[in-house]
């Protein structure tokens, strides 16, 4: 298995308050991704990253923002968080762009 | 952004062969397909991927259409471990390589 960790693995917020999501990658993987996951969306792209310091928007980047300040690590920040971001968040890395793609098993998170 | 168009679901029976379409008729010549599959509570997992020619692993083979407007995963002998939904996907060359999943296809797998 490719060497991604999402932490937390599960988390309930209060509406209103900041939170972070991790995913942490051993594999020296130049690109990484943020996806939510919803029913009756499948996957949608929030934010990636092409390089350290190097990121871009997805299709749902309304609400969130991202760093990646050295390569291992990309963080996501929900600046304050809605009801309407209750979701299963998906980190992915790959190696190069055209190449397939690894996922962390996701993190559940549920904004009350 | 590319989108790619696949059917809602599909059954097959144990060790037949299935084939699962996507169309992707606005597909660019710099971007890859790919396909995933996702079992319920996992992340999603790789398949394969090909740029113009037809790609066998040993997960599944690949065949594109000439046009590039559609493509076709076959998974051989499909076995009740490779019920999941199966996702089509685009990798759009614009820098990031971002990838756009479409919605997928729900694969039953019948004994």
């Amino acid at each position: 298995d490719a060497g991604i960790t999402q932490s937390p693995r599960h988390k309930v917020t209060e509406t209103g308050t900041p939170v972070t999501l991790r995913c942490h990658q051993t594999e020296n993987h130049r690109y990484m991704y943020w996806y939510r996951q919803d029913p009756g969306h499948g996957l949608r792209l929030i934010h990636y990253s092409y390089g350290v310091k190097d990121t871009d928007k997805g299709e749902v980047s309304d609400g969130y923002s991202v760093s990646r300040s050295k390569t291992e690590d990309f963080l996501l920040t929900l600046e304050s968080a809605t009801s309407s971001q209750t979701s299963v968040y998906f980190c992915a890395i790959s190696d190069r762009g055209e190449a397939e793609a690894f996922f962390g098993q996701g993190t559940r998170l549920t904004v009350v | 952004d590319a989108k790619t168009t696949q059917p809602n679901s599909m059954e097959s029976n144990e060790e037949e062969p299935v084939h699962l379409p996507c169309n992707h008729s606005t597909i660019s010549g710099t971007d890859y397909i790919h396909w995933y599959r996702q079992l319920p509570s996992q992340g999603p997992e790789y398949v394969i991927h090909g740029l113009t020619s037809n790609v066998n692993n040993r997960m599944a083979s690949l065949a594109i259409a000439e046009d590039r407007k559609s493509s076709t995963l076959i998974l051989h002998r499909a076995t009740l471990r490779d019920a999941a939904v199966y996702y089509c996907i685009l990798r759009v060359n614009t820098g990031g390589f971002k990838t756009i999943f479409g919605a997928g296809t729900r694969l039953f797998v019948k004994a």
